[in-house]
């Protein structure tokens, strides 16, 4: 079975350019998050969706941050402008539900570097 | 963000030596997963623990869900090479449209020597 896709594995941009990142789920899996994870802290999670509708955005930074899932599968994570405080390794997962159980299954994550 | 206190922060044993590491909080949680993360890769789950007091093992892992429900631990037994990595706590738990949120902590990094 395919894991999570996420691209590109690097980016080196500077401060306010514009980046995308881009994820394929788990085939079947409704729900997709993005995280991002700062160097020594654990993953943050900006934006969670339910096939294509949002579900959890309170902590994406909207003035820059935009996210979306168009039908429901592949997702895309904007930063415009990017400032330095966004170098960070962003990891995008899915998962699926029994009951209440519930295993998240992540990618190998976009690691990005603002100069 | 909310983040849970886990802790060591870092441990540094030799190769065949047992670990143990631990995870509080303040709120109450209804699930406690424990996770680990190789270098440049996403976190993979070790073990769910989805009720107070409940004790369950993967291979060499025991983790068990305190019965305050605000705190779990997870030990390695024997450890191996392998078990390089960071390790990370996270609670869940369910809003009243059975949707799950997770607070993750900091993390523990571990390092064997052979």
């Amino acid at each position: 079975e395919a894991g999570v896709a996420q691209s590109p594995r690097y980016k080196i941009i500077e401060k306010r350019q514009s980046v995308a990142f881009w994820c394929n789920p788990i085939s079947g899996h409704a729900t997709l998050y993005w995280y991002q994870q700062i160097l020594g802290q654990g993953p943050k999670l900006l934006i969670q969706f339910q096939n294509n509708g949002v579900v959890d955005d309170s902590q994406l930074p909207k003035d820059r941050f935009s996210a979306e899932r168009l039908k429901g599968v592949d997702s895309t994570l904007k930063i415009q402008p990017a400032k330095l405080e966004d170098s960070a390794v962003y990891l995008c997962a899915s998962s699926f539900r029994r009951g209440t159980n519930e295993k998240l299954f992540f990618g190998s994550g976009t690691q990005l570097s603002v100069l | 963000g909310q983040q849970l206190n886990q802790s060591p922060q870092s441990m540094f044993i030799q190769e065949g030596e047992d670990v143990s590491m631990n995870c509080t909080s303040s709120s109450i949680f209804n699930t406690w997963l424990w996770y680990k993360q190789d270098p440049g890769e996403g976190p993979v789950l070790l073990i769910a623990l989805y009720k107070a007091g409940e004790l369950t093992s993967n291979g060499r892992l025991t983790a068990q869900f305190g019965i305050t429900r605000k705190d779990s631990f997870l030990n390695i037994s024997a450890s191996i090479p392998s078990d390089v990595g960071i390790y990370f706590c996270a609670g869940a738990t369910y809003n009243a449209g059975n949707n799950r949120k997770l607070i993750w902590g900091l993390g523990t990094s571990l390092a064997v020597n052979p």
